[in-house]
């Protein structure tokens, strides 16, 4: 099976760098998905890992060590609208296995 | 595109009664999920379709959960009977073909009550 764990909370102010990290215990891996959920609505996707490395797209960066079986989701220029819950998933098989999720708040 | 669909949005009913929930993908994507989200247990996935057949359905949690994939363009999750425990976000999603599995697209999601 799949065990991911990712810190619940995170408070950070507007402008503000805020990394998420993601450490992960499968069985079988093919890489590391990130999405993002607003409160009362669906999650969307953000990034997919399947190398080492870091993924770059605007705002926001995605990184993957897949011998430390670990990631982290970056967010960088923090602007209100970052507020909401953030998952890291594994991806394996066609399916993807999430996180509890971070609970991100940025204050003004 | 209009993205994946979901209907109803919201759905409250008693216990023992039958819940349908319905999903129309987006066209052309061959991969539909079905997920539920509690805040007890996160998100969970229920079921995959691959080409409207049913690749994996080990979390589908018993046996009065059912899913169908008829066509390509609707699926249905099925209670009977329903319980309270069953009161989630059910959450419907596709994706598109086998390398870009790993992005999954989400509808807006059913949230279910059972009283």
């Amino acid at each position: 099976g799949q065990s991911l764990e990712q810190p619940s909370e995170v408070t950070a102010v507007e402008g503000a760098i805020v990394q998420i990290n993601c450490t992960y215990q499968t069985s079988g891996f093919y890489g590391l998905s990130w999405y993002q959920q607003h409160d009362g609505g669906a999650p969307t996707f953000l990034s997919y890992n399947a190398l080492d490395g870091l993924e770059e797209t605007g705002r926001f960066s995605s990184f993957l060590s897949r011998s430390d079986s670990y990631g982290y989701l970056l967010l960088q220029e923090l602007q209100m609208k970052d507020s909401a819950s953030y998952f890291c998933a594994v991806y394996n098989d066609y399916k993807l296995s999430f996180g509890a999720g971070t609970t991100v708040t940025v204050r003004a | 595109d209009a993205g994946v669909i979901q209907s109803p949005r919201h759905e409250v009913t008693e216990m023992g009664q039958e819940v349908t929930l319905r999903c129309k993908p987006i066209s052309g994507h061959d991969y539909l999920f079905w997920y539920r989200q509690t805040m007890m247990r996160g998100l969970e996935l229920l079921i995959y379709f691959n080409n409207n057949v049913p690749i994996d359905d080990s979390g589908m949690p018993e046996d009065r959960f059912s899913a169908k994939m008829p066509n390509a363009s609707f699926s249905t999750l099925k209670i009977q009977p329903s319980e309270p425990r069953d009161s989630a976000v059910y959450f419907c999603a596709s994706s598109f073909g086998p390398r870009d599995a790993d992005t999954q697209y989400f509808g807006p999601g059913t949230r279910l009550t059972v009283l």
